[in-house]
């Protein structure tokens, strides 16, 4: 059981826009910066997303992040087959157990 | 080349114990803030453990008193020593560098392929 709770799955056409959900709580979410990571098929995860809404060198605009309140949201606008990933919402937990805590990841298809 | 290649992954009996390294290329270990991240099969992200640049280091309640993280600065090298190891500690295990902006602003913006993991007897 993930902190943070993300959608298991989500699809869209190519070309069309998607958004990714991740829902926490004052202790996390509420209180600290949200990231988003991108792990494609068989591979390492990858930073898409920093401090809410910030994109690192090299990822195109296509994708953003917002946050309100106890939750946070990833658009991907633009869908791509090579999109097809999953993608896991992070941040860090003030909790007894503080320390970085991830959701439990969204399969994204492009149908 | 900026890069984290970790080594050590197999199967281990219940119990039994395994070093995993990271081999960082491009960047000082010894100068950011080093971390462990898991991922059991099929499932996802769990942070494990990390060691601050000042040499500090904290662990995830579900390994404390079990792993050990440490780094070797004269081989640029991360490592993870893990005993008593038990059948839910089944996961690859990555090496992450963690960008730390303040004391609960955390990312990881550079990880490494992984290592797997399979603790069965």
């Amino acid at each position: 059981q993930s902190v943070l709770t993300q959608p298991p799955s989500v699809s869209a056409a190519p070309g069309q826009k998607v958004t990714i959900s991740c829902s926490g709580s004052s202790s996390n979410i509420g209180n600290n910066y949200v990231s988003w990571y991108q792990q494609l098929p068989g591979t390492a995860p990858k930073l898409l997303i920093y401090d809410n809404n910030k994109r690192p060198s090299g990822i195109p605009d296509r994708f953003s992040g917002s946050k309100s309140g106890t939750s946070a949201t990833l658009g991907i606008t633009g869908l791509q087959t090579g999109d097809e990933a999953d993608y896991y919402c992070g941040t860090w937990d003030s909790s007894l157990s503080a320390g970085p805590v991830f959701g439990g990841g969204t399969k994204l298809t492009v149908l | 080349e900026v890069q984290l290649v970790e080594t050590g992954g197999g199967l281990i009996q219940p119990g039994g114990s395994l070093r995993l390294s990271c081999a960082a290329s491009g960047f000082t270990v010894s100068s950011n803030y080093m971390s462990w991240v898991r991922q059991a099969p099929g499932k996802g992200l769990e942070w494990v453990s990390v060691i601050y640049s000042g040499g500090s280091t904290y662990y995830a309640d579900s390994v404390k008193g079990r792993f050990t993280i440490s780094r070797d600065n004269s081989k640029n090298t991360l490592y993870l020593q893990m005993n008593s190891l038990r059948a839910e500690d089944t996961a690859v295990y990555y090496c992450a560098r963690a960008v730390v902006v303040a004391e609960t602003n955390w990312y990881f913006d550079l990880w490494g392929r992984g290592t797997l993991v399979t603790v069965s007897s």
